[in-house]
């Protein structure tokens, strides 16, 4: 399948810095990419889906202004997390969105494999 | 709104046999795509198997299979003969129509042990 990379894999940062998240599509070209956030033992929840030239459309309860999202590139999505606190502390994963080809049959998404953010 | 259940918060099965996990979802769409997902301990999320609310028969892949029963809106996972690595969690998700740029939206999550 299509490869998607995410770095870094983990990071530890001190309350109140930025920190930036990159999601990678390696072997293809992403004109959509999700970005989602999962705490442990539970599911996924979409925060945003980045569209390569346009602003990201964020899900009900996410703020804007604290996880920004860039998507400048057909390949390449950032999420920023802004002035971390200890409850933005989770696993943050990317997907990005393949188009049903010859060779994918189906409208799939790749995910990366997730960035663990720890803020203390 | 879509929504997507997994009731069996943990299932346990011995190693060889077969187990399902359950999934419903529901959605006012007639158009839609069911999916479903294994996330080991390293966190990444691995594609297993895909069904399209049009098709027909039942979507196979190796020792995955779904059991698609539309008018019941459920979408249950079948493995068989497990192995020890399919312990795992194991996420049912749905696509949203294409209207609402694909996204996908998860069930809460099994989560399989497979006993030696």
């Amino acid at each position: 399948g299509a490869v998607v990379s995410q770095h870094p894999s983990w990071v530890i940062c001190k309350s109140g810095t930025s920190v930036k998240i990159e999601c990678r599509s390696l072997d293809f070209q992403a004109t959509t990419m999700f970005w989602y956030r999962q705490f442990p033992k539970q599911s996924l929840m979409l925060m945003a889906t980045s569209n390569e030239g346009s602003k990201a459309t964020y899900e009900q309860g996410v703020e804007k202004d604290k996880f920004l999202i860039n998507h400048a590139s057909l390949t390449l999505s950032t999420l920023t997390v802004t002035s971390a606190h200890p409850e933005d502390s989770s696993f943050y994963i990317c997907s990005a969105r393949v188009l049903a080809t010859s060779v994918y049959r189906y409208n799939e998404q790749f995910f990366g494999p997730g960035t663990r953010l720890t803020v203390l | 709104a879509q929504k997507i259940t997994q009731t069996q918060p943990g299932m346990f099965v011995q190693e060889k046999e077969a187990v399902t996990l359950d999934c419903t979802y529901d959605t006012s769409d007639q158009s839609y795509g069911l999916f479903w997902y294994k996330q080991p301990s390293s966190g990444e999320m691995i594609f297993l198997i895909y069904q399209g609310s049009y098709d027909e028969q039942n979507a196979t892949e190796g020792r995955y299979s779904l059991n698609f029963q539309k008018a019941r809106k459920s979408a249950n996972l079948v493995i068989s003969a497990s192995q020890l690595w399919d312990s795992a969690m194991y996420f049912c998700a749905m696509r949203d129509p294409y209207n609402q740029g694909g996204k996908l939206i998860f069930g809460q999550g099994t989560e399989l042990s497979v006993k030696p």
